[in-house]
């Protein structure tokens, strides 16, 4: 069973204030996917990575996928209340995209 | 394009019996995943199921089935329902034919709530 630790789990942090949620496994993934959750409704994809080492950025949200294909990083720069929400990771494992595992997830609160 | 819809928004039931959630694909999309989120925090694998079978399942016991019928739409039944049954289910939809890189598009979910 491939495991996806997400750290921290809950962040509270004020406005104009940078943070990185870490999700980490002891296993290998073809693909590494972030998703964002606001109450009420349900997780939207925000990026895919899929190369080790990858990079990629969504305004001032920064992914990174790790060379090794076992975690990945999601930076935020000058969080704004809108960033709040719980973030998940989900990865892909080799061979498949059948059965996707989700990462324990973040919540995020950006105190105005 | 419409979404994935899922009904009933919320439902509540009392121990012992049977719950029925269902849920509505994206257009074109065959596959149906079916995810358990208990504290508000990660998602739990329940099902998934591809042009009308059962492809995956996850460590849930028995009493949680489901079916996808011929429009691709699909239904989770839990029988002889558990207060740790009390849950946000989740339904998403994927175009299978993207392979891995499909993304997972995610209904707002049925809010069960067993007393």
């Amino acid at each position: 069973t491939q495991l996806l630790e997400q750290s921290p789990q809950f962040l509270s942090i004020q406005e104009g204030e940078n943070l990185t949620v870490y999700c980490n496994s002891s296993s290998v993934f073809s693909s590494l996917q972030w998703y964002r959750q606001e109450p009420g409704e349900g997780p939207v994809l925000l990026v895919t990575v899929v190369t080790g080492g990858e990079v990629k950025k969504l305004k001032r949200l920064t992914f990174q996928f790790g060379d090794a294909r076992k975690d990945s990083s999601l930076h935020i720069t000058a969080a704004q209340p809108g960033d709040t929400g719980l973030y998940l990771c989900a990865g892909a494992p080799p061979g498949g995209y059948q059965k996707v595992t989700f990462g324990t997830g973040t919540k995020l609160q950006v105190i105005p | 394009e419409a979404g994935v819809t899922q009904s009933p928004t919320h439902l509540i039931k009392t121990r012992g019996q049977q719950a029925t959630l269902r849920c509505s694909p994206i257009s074109g999309h065959t596959s149906v995943y079916w995810y358990q989120q208990a504290l508000g925090l990660g998602l739990q694998f329940l099902l998934w199921y591809d042009e009308g079978e059962e492809r995956n399942r996850g460590n849930f016991p028995p009493r949680f089935s489901g079916r996808q019928f011929p429009n691709y739409s699909s239904e989770l039944n839990v029988n002889a329902l558990e207060l740790e049954d009390s849950a946000l289910y989740l339904c998403a939809s994927s175009w299978a034919g993207q392979g891995y890189n499909s993304p997972l598009h995610f209904g707002n979910g049925t809010r069960l709530t067993v007393t």
